[in-house]
C-alpha cells in the first residue's frame, strides 16, 4: 500500500486559497487519491477523491500530475471552519479502502 | 452521502471491566468495516477489517483476544475493549465500504474511551 507524505501543519487566513500537497511515489496503477478532513473528536469526512488530472466538487479541487507520484487538494477561500486536519489516502478502486495507511496529515489553521 | 453511526460516542469504564462499541451503517448494507484507534494528536490506525459472517482481520501488533469484533449482520459490526486498562483509553473510529467500493469510506463519528 502505497505511503503518503505531507506537510505536518500550514497557517493560512481567512479568504485565501489553501493547497496541500501529499507525495505519494510508490502508488500503484489501480490506487486512486482520496481527501479527508477531521474535525477534533470526530470521524475523518471525504472530501474529494482523483486518479489524475483535475476535480473539482463544490467544495475542493484536486490536482494530480501526469507521473501521479503527487497531488495538491486545493480549497478556496478558507474560513475558520476549515481549521482542521486534512489526510491524503492512496488506494485500490475496488479494494478495501479502509485498508489505505492514514499519514501523519496535514493541520491547517486557519486564522482571522 | 451514507451514513455510518457509532454508539456510544464517549464511554467511562474503571480498569479491568469491558466496553462494546457499536458501529451501524444506517442506509447501506456494509459487508465490510474497519476499526481504528486514534490516540490525541496522532493519526488513526487501523486496527482490524471486520467482515461480515466471518472472522475479522486484525493487523500486525492488535491483540484479537483484547479487541473483539463481531460483524453479525450487514449493518452492525461491534468492538468490544474486554478487560480495559487505562493504556486502552482512546479515540475508536470505525469505517464502512458500500457493497460497490467506490474507494470512499464512510465513517463513524467516533467513541472516545477513558479507562480509570
Amino acid at each position: 500500500l502505497a505511503k503518503t507524505t505531507q506537510p505536518i501543519s500550514m497557517d493560512s487566513y481567512e479568504g485565501q486559497e489553501v493547497n496541500i500537497t501529499c507525495s505519494h511515489n510508490n502508488i500503484a496503477t489501480n490506487d486512486y487519491i482520496t481527501w479527508y478532513q477531521q474535525f477534533p473528536s470526530q470521524g475523518p469526512r471525504f472530501i474529494i477523491q482523483g486518479y489524475k488530472t483535475k476535480v473539482t466538487n463544490e467544495v475542493a479541487s484536486l490536482f494530480i500530475p501526469a507521473d501521479r507520484k503527487s497531488s495538491t487538494l486545493s480549497l478556496p477561500r478558507v474560513s475558520l471552519s476549515d481549521t482542521a486536519v486534512y489526510y491524503c489516502l492512496v488506494g485500490g478502486y475496488n479494494t478495501n479502502a479502509g485498508k489505505s495507511t492514514f499519514g501523519d496529515g496535514t493541520t491547517l489553521t486557519v486564522k482571522p | 452521502g451514507a451514513v455510518v453511526s457509532q454508539h456510544p460516542s464517549w464511554v467511562i469504564c474503571k480498569s479491568g471491566t469491558s466496553v462494546k462499541i457499536e458501529c451501524r451503517s444506517l442506509d447501506f448494507q456494509a459487508t465490510t468495516m474497519f476499526w481504528y484507534r486514534q490516540f490525541p494528536k496522532q493519526s488513526l490506525m487501523l486496527m482490524a477489517t471486520s467482515n461480515e459472517g466471518s472472522k475479522a482481520t486484525y493487523e500486525q501488533g492488535v491483540e484479537k483476544d483484547k479487541f473483539l469484533i463481531n460483524h453479525a449482520s450487514l449493518t452492525l459490526s461491534t468492538l468490544t475493549v474486554t478487560s480495559a486498562h487505562p493504556e486502552d483509553s482512546s479515540f475508536y473510529i470505525c469505517s464502512a465500504e458500500p457493497p460497490s467500493p467506490t474507494g470512499e469510506l464512510f465513517f463513524g463519528e467516533g467513541s472516545r474511551l477513558t479507562v480509570l
